[in-house]
């Protein structure tokens, strides 16, 4: 089946400091979505890509479908206390999503 | 966003009891939904598709007579786990699609945790 790559697996870093993670693929999906979980919470869609080459912003996060379709980042800028959690990055193909193993991310007041 | 609402939210059960998990879209309607696992420290996998009005498609290695799935109607599907064991513990996460402009967006609901004793 379709495996995607997600890294770093997790990240330890300052109030303030900027954030970048990223999703690979062997195969191409026509859309790449990233989602943030809290414990005990379902995720939570943050950016939705629909074509390839799109760059989105949503506030302080920023996302980009690669041309080739097969990766997509997230950029996290000025990070704050309220951005830890656990971020997917999902590749969706035929309605169905295949998830990357998530990014830890905690954030040091 | 849409929402997507499940209930219950957390269910504790004795081993070889059924659980019935509800997921409901409340703003939208979905001839399809999703329903995931998701095992501690682990991603999401999925398990089944749902679809209004058809039988649901299970992913390999899921059972279908042991998580008996029910799209009754455009804004409910219902999960059952059938004879419960302690190893079907763990997070139940169901999504929907809202289509809009011709693009698909899976919203997902907050989860239920199952614990089999």
């Amino acid at each position: 089946g379709q495996q995607l790559n997600q890294s770093p697996q997790s990240m330890f870093i300052q109030e303030g400091e900027d954030v970048s993670m990223n999703c690979t693929s062997s195969s191409i999906f026509n859309t790449w979505l990233w989602y943030k979980q809290e414990p005990g919470e379902g995720p939570v869609l943050l950016i939705a890509l629909y074509k390839a080459g799109e760059l989105t912003s949503n506030g302080r996060l920023t996302a980009q479908f690669g041309i080739t379709r097969k990766d997509s980042f997230l950029n996290i800028s000025a990070s704050i206390p309220s951005d830890v959690g656990i971020y997917f990055c999902a590749g969706g193909s035929n309605y169905k999503l295949t998830f990357g193993k998530g990014t830890l991310l905690t954030v040091n007041p | 966003g849409a929402v997507v609402s499940q209930h219950p939210s957390r269910v504790i059960c004795k081993s070889g009891t059924s659980v019935k998990i509800e997921c409901r879209s409340l703003d939208f309607q979905a001839t399809t939904m999703f329903w995931y696992r998701q095992f501690p420290k682990q991603s999401l996998m999925l398990m089944a598709t749902s679809n209004e009005g058809s039988k649901a498609t299970y992913e390999q290695g899921v059972e279908k007579d042991k998580f008996l799935i029910n799209h009754a109607s455009l804004t409910l599907s219902t999960l059952t786990v059938t004879s419960a064991h302690p190893e079907d513990s763990s997070f139940y996460i169901c999504s929907a699609i809202l289509t809009t402009s011709g693009k698909e967006t899976q919203y997902f609901g907050p989860g239920t945790r199952l614990l089999v004793l």
